[in-house]
């Protein structure tokens, strides 16, 4: 059964660093890994997919990477902001099961 | 494109009442899911669909739950009987099968927040 773990539970910054969030999953035989944004209250948003074959994948201010090999992945924030400040999940979909499992999130502050 | 669209927001009940949320899933995606999430935990799976055929449920998902996708266009998620458990935020997701490259990408609806008192 496939496991999805992130660290830190919840990290604080102040504006203009940059950060890495980890992920980590127990079942290597995955078909992709998608990075999500949760804002309070509200659905989630898609920031970045890796497909299995691929190490990383950038849009903007982000980049992600990703091991099957040793079950993990990160997310690299790059000057940080305010607005980035939320919930940041991963999901893994394996390559036998229909559905994406998730990590609990970590929680992002972001200090002006 | 209008994105996932799911409906009520909120919804508040008493316990023991039953109660149905729909999900609106983006028009060419064949692919539909329900998540439910707690407080501080990531969304869990409940269900899955590819076209009108409900292929997998979650042990989670107790006899009280309920979901149907007809002609496999929009969703419902009902529950029977609800339990103060119950209260989550209920989440639906829809995806399409990319062939090339070969990829599946879920997109989210803002969700519908149960509170049981």
């Amino acid at each position: 059964k496939q496991e999805v773990t992130q660290i830190p539970a919840a990290l604080s910054v102040p504006e203009g660093e940059n950060l890495v969030l980890n992920c980590s999953f127990t079942d290597s035989a995955i078909y992709n890994l998608q990075w999500f944004r949760q804002d309070p209250g509200k659905g989630l948003t898609s920031l970045l997919l890796i497909q299995s074959s691929q190490r990383e994948q950038t849009s903007g201010r982000l980049n992600a990477s990703l091991d099957k090999s040793s079950g993990r992945s990160t997310l690299y924030i790059a000057a940080s902001q305010p607005g980035d400040s939320a919930t940041y999940l991963c999901a893994v979909k394996g390559n036998y099961g229909q559905n994406f499992v998730f990590g609990p999130g970590t929680r992002l502050s972001v200090l002006p | 494109d209008t994105g996932v669209s799911q409906d009520p927001r909120h919804k508040i009940t008493k316990r023991g009442q039953n109660v149905t949320f729909r999900c609106d899933p983006i028009s060419e995606h064949n692919r539909l899911y329900w998540y439910r999430q707690t407080l501080g935990q990531g969304p869990e799976f409940l269900t899955y669909f590819q076209n009108e055929a409900q292929l997998e449920k979650s042990r989670l998902l107790s006899d009280r739950f309920s979901a149907e996708r007809p002609k496999g266009s929009f969703s419902t998620l009902e529950i029977q009987r609800t339990e103060q458990g119950d209260s989550a935020m209920y989440l639906c997701a829809s995806s399409t099968r990319d062939r090339v490259p070969v990829s599946e990408k879920l997109f989210f609806g803002s969700g519908t927040q149960l509170s049981v008192l």
